[in-house]
């Protein structure tokens, strides 16, 4: 089991261009959730992602925006880049019919915008 | 609104001492409560969770914690500290009904001295 895979490891940006970032679930799980860590910080949520749709956001601009494809992996897009959107962007997936379970995560895409 | 506090920034060990990490949370009922350890560059590891049951939660790497409701805390113990367990860590909060959507503290960095 690879667990939940990110691409790409690391990203850099120019202010005002767009990004995408991938995500692929741990197998058997249905649900993403991303997450943005900025430098010294704990993560925030910025959206959650189950049966394509989104299921929660949380305090993030319209910049900010999503998809989950049938296979459940999920994308990322952030438009208009601006320099405080550098960050790593975390990526959990977890099984919204097991609720005794818990969100694994991936190992991020370390975003730079310059 | 859920949320997490970790009022330590920063704390430094000795080798083989022990070691508590404290984490407050504010949730109106009983929340499921999460710790997850972070290196450097690195994505989340789940250390312990706790949903309910015993309140004193076992987990990986010899770590353990106490929920205690009274005091609104989910403190991390471990009883002799590796030069492997410097990270920083994070004590995160979410709600039964939408588990999958984490509040995270900001983090405690742990250096562990020789």
């Amino acid at each position: 089991d690879a667990g939940v895979t990110q691409s790409p490891t690391h990203l850099i940006k120019t202010r005002g261009q767009q990004v995408t970032l991938r995500c692929s679930p741990k197998s058997g799980h249905d649900t993403v959730s991303w997450y943005q860590q900025a430098l010294g910080q704990g993560p925030q949520f910025i959206f959650q992602y189950y049966e394509e749709e989104e299921r929660q956001r949380g305090n993030f601009p319209d910049r900010f925006s999503g998809h989950q494809f049938p296979n459940y992996s999920s994308e990322l897009n952030v438009n208009a880049l601006l320099l405080g959107d550098s960050a790593l962007y975390l990526c959990a997936s977890s099984n919204v019919r097991d609720s005794n379970t818990e969100a694994f995560f991936g190992q991020g895409t370390r975003l730079t915008v310059v | 609104a859920q949320s997490v506090t970790q009022p330590d920034i920063h704390i430094t060990v000795s080798e083989g001492a022990s070691l508590e990490l404290r984490c407050n949370y504010s949730y109106g009922a009983t929340p499921y409560l999460f710790w997850y350890v972070q290196s450097p560059g690195q994505g989340l590891q789940l250390l312990l969770k706790y949903f309910s049951g015993d309140t004193l939660v076992q987990g990986i790497k010899g770590f353990e914690a106490e929920f205690k409701r009274s005091q609104s805390s989910f403190n991390l113990r471990k009883p002799s500290v590796h030069w492997s367990d410097a990270a920083e860590y994070f004590c995160a909060v979410g709600a039964p009904s939408n588990d999958y959507k984490l509040s995270f503290g900001a983090g405690t960095t742990v250096t562990v001295r020789a």
